[in-house]
């Protein structure tokens, strides 16, 4: 059985730009949920995808979006990124039923400028 | 508005001794409870779980205690091994749901 894998591990913008994030979830594994960790934080949870809908968002604006495809892969798109976006980006996958047992992946360093 | 806390920044133990680490809440509504290990550059591996009707679960050298009346859990690591030393956090959910509340964490340093 094959891991969470998100990338890409590390990345720095600017202010005012774009980002795209990548989740690769484990097989089988049907829910993708995002945390955003930052520095001396806990995993802040951002949003949870179900069968490629939005199911459940934690306090971050609507820049904060996502997607969730057939594969069950996700991506994290966050649109006119802030100093304060700078953080650890987890994803996090479960299987049907396992509704407490969550693996995440490594996360993606964001560092914005 | 920290729901989840971990008042302990970090915690260091000598090999073969107990590890408690400890973690408030203070919503109620939480109705299961787990603990997460994160070392550098991976992401948190979920450790144990406690539901709210129990008070205790147990898992090899790990065991949980939950006080619900006092809003508390405890982690304890008996005996203590090096390969302990990670970052240690404690998370909450309530209705079944897959939105983990974390607390802040605990650094674990186990030392030989």
């Amino acid at each position: 059985e094959t891991g969470v894998t998100q990338s890409p591990t590390h990345l720095i913008k600017t202010r005012g730009q774009q980002v795209t994030l990548r989740c690769s979830s484990q097989s089988g594994h049907n829910t993708v949920s995002w945390y955003q960790q930052a520095l001396g934080q806990g995993p802040q949870f951002i949003f949870q995808y179900y069968r490629e809908e939005e199911n459940g968002r934690g306090n971050f604006p609507p820049r904060f979006s996502g997607l969730q495809f057939p594969n069950y892969s996700s991506e994290l798109n966050v649109n006119a990124l802030e100093l304060d976006d700078s953080a650890l980006y987890l994803c996090a996958s479960r299987k049907p039923g396992y509704q407490e047992t969550q693996y995440f992946g490594p996360g993606t360093r964001l560092l914005v400028l | 508005d920290q729901q989840v806390k971990q008042n302990s920044p970090s915690l260091s133990v000598q090999e073969g001794r107990i590890s408690i680490l400890n973690c408030d809440y203070t919503n109620s509504m939480f109705d299961y409870f787990l603990w997460y290990k994160k070392y550098p550059a991976e992401g948190p591996t979920f450790l144990i779980s406690i539901s709210s009707i129990k008070d205790k679960n147990e898992d090899g050298r790990f065991t949980v205690f939950l006080n619900k009346s006092a809003k508390h859990l405890s982690l304890h690591i008996v005996p203590s091994q090096p390969g302990d030393s990670a970052v240690y956090f404690c998370a909450a959910v309530y209705g079944g749901g897959d939105k983990l509340t974390f607390g802040t964490g605990t650094r674990l340093a186990v030392r030989p």
